[in-house]
């Protein structure tokens, strides 16, 4: 079963523009991971953040992460096509085994 | 090779087959993982291996299903007697180390191998 929910779960927007998506769990977590997919290939880690940190940024990612609530936000901002995908969050426990939410999947217009 | 490399990448079988897929993680990772990807949904956990030992196998679905790692390195999944509801894609990931500094590995993915049973 999946840990976690996706919001939206499809999410159109126009290049330039940010997109974000939100990741809601269920149990206690170690680490808290965002991965990209693109069709028909498997996934890259885009960013993880530790059950102590609130916000971290990479690039043009930002993610917060708000424990109380078991939920977590994937900012992008300024868009580009080649952002096209589907994003899942994942949760991580001491063993590292990840539990994967349904995923968003983002389309960026040119 | 760079990154994780997963064989074949497209497999069709007839209902009843046996299939193997195949995972060669990046080489020195530690740990191995298979996940099973429905379409339009995301990753589940089948099973987990350190080194040469299986150490968490809670996800595979039936007792059709069997993983192994016997060097440490390449995994195999094996699907016996297939079964339509067992289409999906298969991810391997590997991560450097188990567990270790409280978890904070990333997994490395490779690009999964598509199974149609008809």
């Amino acid at each position: 079963s999946q840990q976690g929910e996706e919001d939206p779960q499809a999410l159109s927007i126009q290049e330039g523009e940010n997109a974000t998506m939100n990741c809601s769990y269920k149990t206690s977590i170690n680490n808290l991971q965002w991965y990209r997919q693109n069709s028909g290939r498997g996934l890259v880690h885009l960013i993880l953040i530790r059950s102590n940190e609130r916000e971290k940024h990479s690039g043009r990612l930002r993610v917060t992460l708000d424990t109380s609530k078991k939920s977590s936000s994937l900012l992008i901002t300024a868009s580009r096509a080649a952002d096209t995908a589907s994003y899942f969050c994942a949760t991580a426990n001491a063993g590292n085994m990840l539990t994967f939410g349904g995923g968003t999947r983002l389309m960026v217009k040119p | 090779g760079a990154g994780v490399s997963q064989s074949p990448r497209y497999k069709v079988a007839k209902r009843g087959q046996d299939v193997a897929l195949r995972c060669d993680p990046i080489s020195g990772h530690v740990s191995l993982f298979w996940y099973q990807q429905a379409l339009g949904q995301g990753p589940e956990f089948l099973t987990y291996f350190q080194n040469e030992a299986q150490l968490d196998k809670s996800g595979l679905p039936s007792d059709r299903f069997f993983a192994e790692r016997p060097e440490g390195s390449v995994s195999t999944l094996k699907i016996q007697r297939t079964q339509q509801e067992d289409s999906a894609v298969y991810l391997c990931a590997s991560s450097l180390l188990f567990g270790g500094r409280k978890g904070n590995q990333p997994q490395h993915f490779g690009d999964g191998t598509r199974l149609s049973i008809l």
